[in-house]
């Protein structure tokens, strides 16, 4: 198994660029996650899906959108991209039926907006 | 607002001691609280898991412990090995989804 990949691993965008990034984990969790990890600061949530086609905000989740069309997949969109999301993004996957629901995260993309 | 603290400033302990790191909460009344393990440039790593109703729990060289009356969790490595080097972050989970995290602690083990 892959378990969570994550592309791409860095990237540098202009202020108002979008882009998209990708997730995808090969484990068939129900549950994905993305999240912004800042220098100092605890894993944030962006936004989050229990399965196939629902989706809800977590606790930063201006300035982006997900959908989530398959169980594998879960991209996040950056509609407009500003210096304030400068930062190392992580997609997390994990099994509803795991008590605690233990998450196994991908390997991180450094976003870097100028 | 819920908070977790983590010691932001890194430990630093020989190797062969034991290692003890602490996560402090506020405003919540966990289910289950996780540590996770995150070296350079790589993405956490799930370590173990204690419920709310359990005083301690032990994986090989590791021991969690959580007192829901503190609200504090203590995380120890015993015989600390440079390979323990790494961030270490703890995150509190109650009954629905969402799980929040700390900012982490940095461990260095010297040899």
């Amino acid at each position: 198994n892959a378990g969570v990949t994550q592309t791409p691993k860095f990237q540098v965008l202009k202020t108002g660029q979008s882009m998209t990034l990708q997730c995808a984990q090969d484990m068939n969790h129900e549950y994905m996650s993305w999240y912004r990890q800042d220098p100092g600061m605890g894993l944030r949530l962006i936004h989050y899906s229990v399965g196939a086609g629902i989706t809800d905000q977590g606790e930063v989740p201006n300035g982006y959108n997900v959908s989530r069309s398959t169980t594998e997949d879960f991209p996040l969109r950056l509609l407009s991209a500003a210096p304030s999301q400068t930062s190392v993004y992580f997609c997390a996957s994990s099994y509803r039926g795991t008590e605690g629901n233990e998450q196994y995260f991908g390997p991180g993309t450094r976003l870097t907006v100028t | 607002s819920q908070k977790i603290e983590q010691n932001s400033e890194a430990l630093n302990i020989q190797e062969g001691k034991t290692a003890t790191l602490t996560c402090n909460y506020t405003n919540y009344s966990p289910a289950y609280l996780q540590w996770y393990r995150q070296d350079p440039g790589r993405g956490p790593v799930f370590l173990l898991l204690i419920r709310e109703n359990e005083k301690e729990k032990r994986k090989e060289r590791l021991k969690v412990t959580f007192d829901t009356t503190l609200k504090q969790s203590l995380f120890h490595i015993t015989a600390s090995q440079p390979a323990d080097s790494a961030t270490y972050l703890c995150a509190l989970k109650g009954g629905g989804f969402k799980t929040i995290f700390g900012a982490g602690t940095r461990l260095f083990v010297k040899a």
